[in-house]
């Protein structure tokens, strides 16, 4: 079984330009939840989807959105792009929902996409 | 919102020696306690995780302790390893079913053969 799956790997962009993120969860998990790793730091909450819902979003602007689809999977975009908005962006799949559940709501991580603004 | 500190931010351990990294976190209401453990390149992998409900978990040479009176937990590595070396981060969540994270800077291990 597949795990988490992000794409593209690696990719550099220009300031302005805009970006699209994939994220496939693990077969069977209905949440995707983004997150921005900047080098050096902890990874900071940008959304969090479940069956297609916006379920949280973080102190991000609104460059950045998120979409889920009926298959599960996410695509995370952001426009008008910064020198600052260069990180590693990882996609994280649970199998939502929780109601007491144990495991519901622990989180896997795929190996992320990083991002360079030049 | 949630503020999660973690210390120390860099720490050497001889081999065979345990490690301790501790955590403090803001929210009063935060339940769940995660540790994930992030290898250079690699993605972040859940090592051990608690909840509210429980003051202590082992798993093999990791354990996890909390104290929700002081808001603050820590991991706890024995006989370690060169395998250990890694960044390790810890978070927390306030909400059940809410499933945002917020993660403390890090702390980089190393371990000395």
């Amino acid at each position: 079984d597949a795990g988490v799956t992000q794409s593209p790997t690696h990719l550099i962009k220009t300031r302005g330009q805009h970006v699209t993120l994939r994220c496939s969860p693990i077969s069977g998990h209905k949440s995707v939840s983004w997150y921005q790793q900047v080098l050096g730091q902890g990874p900071q909450f940008i959304f969090q989807y479940y069956e297609k819902e916006e379920r949280g979003r973080g102190n991000f602007p609104d460059r950045f959105s998120a979409r889920q689809f009926p298959n599960y999977s996410s695509e995370l975009n952001v426009n008008a792009l910064l020198l600052g908005d260069s990180a590693l962006y990882l996609c994280a799949s649970s199998p939502g929902s929780g109601q007491g559940i144990p495991g519901a709501n622990v989180l896997t991580f795929g190996a992320g996409s990083r991002l360079t603004v030049l | 919102g949630e503020n999660v500190e973690q210390h120390p931010s860099t720490l050497s351990v001889q081999e065979g020696d345990s490690a301790v990294i501790k955590c403090t976190y803001s929210d009063s209401a935060s339940n769940y306690f995660p540790w994930y453990k992030q290898e250079l390149g690699k993605r972040p992998q859940l090592i051990i995780d608690i909840r509210s409900n429980v003051g202590e978990k082992k798993d093999q040479r990791i354990a996890v302790t909390l104290n929700k009176t002081a808001k603050h937990f820590s991991l706890h590595i024995t006989e370690t390893q060169p395998e250990d070396s890694a960044v390790y981060f810890c978070a927390a969540r306030a909400y059940f079913g809410n499933e945002k994270l917020t993660f403390g800077t890090g702390t980089r291990l190393t371990i000395i053969p």
